[in-house]
């Protein structure tokens, strides 16, 4: 039993270059989440997919897509990378809409040169 | 203002020592409220839910004041393996628009 895995651990990428970062779940979970956490910041909630099918943007969506391929899968795409992107990402998942509590997965870091 | 403000600290401890840790929020709808903690490098975890009756996990009690809007964290006897960053977080959605602290450093020293 994995939790939450997240791939890749580490990336580097040039203004402009796109990118998708993997994430999924071996728990069951119906909630799936991707988060960005910059220093001095809390975590802050980028885009959300309450169930399997559904996808909808947090605090801070602009410049991200998202993709719930399936219950366990929750892809995070960076179309045009800009340096303002460059932060460490990480995807949680919970039970359902109404259980709060929130496993995380290890986290991708990213930097936009 | 933010919607949920802790002292960024840090804090530096002696083992053995009792440390608080205070965090404010601004919503006043706010339904459910948590402490987690990360370590350097690493993922969030739960560390315990905030009751309104106040609730205690061994060395740990989480407090609530929702006439004042914050929440407390409390650790006894603190251990060296307590060093970590501790996020306070609440959520008044069922779940989609959590907010996290920015979180209180804690160094525990030998």
């Amino acid at each position: 039993n994995a939790g939450v895995t997240q791939t890749p651990k580490f990336q580097v990428l040039k203004t402009g270059q796109s990118m998708t970062l993997q994430c999924a779940q071996d728990m069951n979970h119906n909630s799936m989440y991707w988060y960005r956490q910059d220093p001095g910041m809390g975590l802050r909630l980028i885009y959300y997919s309450a169930s399997e099918g559904t996808t909808d943007k947090g605090e801070v969506p602009n410049g991200y897509n998202v993709s719930r391929l399936n219950k366990r899968e929750f892809s995070l795409r960076l179309e045009s990378a800009a340096p303002s992107q460059t932060s460490v990402y990480f995807c949680a998942s919970s039970k359902g809409p109404n259980e709060q509590t929130q496993y995380f997965g290890p986290g991708t870091r990213l930097l936009v040169l | 203002r933010k919607e949920v403000e802790q002292d960024p600290g840090p804090f530096n401890v002696p083992e053995g020592a009792t440390v608080a840790f205070n965090c404010t929020y601004s919503n006043s709808a706010s339904q459910s409220f948590f402490w987690y903690r990360q370590d350097c490098r690493k993922e969030p975890k739960l560390l315990m839910s905030v009751y309104s009756s106040g609730n205690e996990d061994g060395r740990f009690t989480a407090q609530l004041n929702r006439a004042s809007q914050y929440i407390s964290l409390l650790i006894r006897d603190s251990k060296l393996s307590d060093s970590a960053t501790y996020l306070c977080v609440v959520d008044h959605t069922g779940g989609f628009k959590t907010i996290f602290g920015a979180g209180t450093r804690l160094f525990v020293k030998a």
